[in-house]
């Protein structure tokens, strides 16, 4: 089946660690996005990337980092710089035609302790 | 700022009714305006979209109408049910495919 992954779906941190989330699809999907979300606020998105090896900031960038080494994988590493870093985490990806559909993951909910 | 703009934060509606949600935006760039939906602790699945040369798209008991000129679309569904309780995200595609999302909104339809 094709799709989107994301592990893993609950992750604990204590304050001060770093942690990353795993993202990979196999719908041969150009571009892929990081967004997270918070009650009340939709979806707000954090970096993007178009093509392999280049990536970009999104509107919340600030305490994360990305890396796009492979076509099917996009992790997120959520630093101790980002001040309140519990949320629901969802990545997505598209084709990179212009049609515009993004496709989700499941998302993974972190939690700082 | 707010790109886009959802309306109503929360809605109730009986079975059988009508649920209608409203989004509005400012940037005339936006091609593209898909509906999601999402349930508890899951992903946000695509519903319908449309473009902004088409006034009303149809999907079974989903519409989704669009007046170009007030900048205005609006998700309709007819004949909730209980099952379509969930958040729906309204949402405007920019350059390089970005979306950008309307804050949600939660419907509950009561059986």
């Amino acid at each position: 089946d094709g799709g989107i992954t994301q592990s893993p779906k609950y992750l604990f941190r204590k304050e001060g660690q770093n942690v990353t989330l795993s993202c990979e699809q196999n719908l041969n999907h150009d571009a892929m996005y990081w967004y997270r979300q918070d009650p009340g606020q939709g979806l707000r998105l954090i970096y993007y990337s178009q093509i392999v090896n280049d990536f970009q900031k999104g509107d919340i960038a600030e305490g994360y980092s990305v890396s796009r080494e492979k076509k099917e994988s996009f992790p997120l590493t959520v630093t101790s710089a980002q001040k309140n870093p519990t949320a629901f985490y969802l990545c997505a990806s598209t084709t990179g035609s212009g049609r515009g559909t993004q496709y989700f993951g499941p998302g993974t909910r972190l939690t700082v302790l | 700022q707010q790109q886009v703009k959802q309306s109503p934060q929360s809605l109730i509606v009986q079975k059988g009714g009508i649920s209608i949600i409203n989004c509005a935006y400012e940037n005339t760039a936006f091609d593209y305006f898909p509906w999601y939906q999402q349930f508890p602790g899951k992903g946000p699945a695509l519903l319908i979209a449309i473009r902004p040369d088409v006034s009303e798209k149809k999907e079974g008991r989903f519409t989704i109408s669009f007046n170009k000129s007030a900048k205005q679309f609006s998700l309709h569904i007819m004949d909730s049910q209980p099952g379509d309780s969930a958040t729906y995200f309204c949402a405007a595609k920019e350059y390089g495919n970005k979306l950008v999302f309307g804050a949600g909104t939660i419907l509950r339809v009561k059986s």
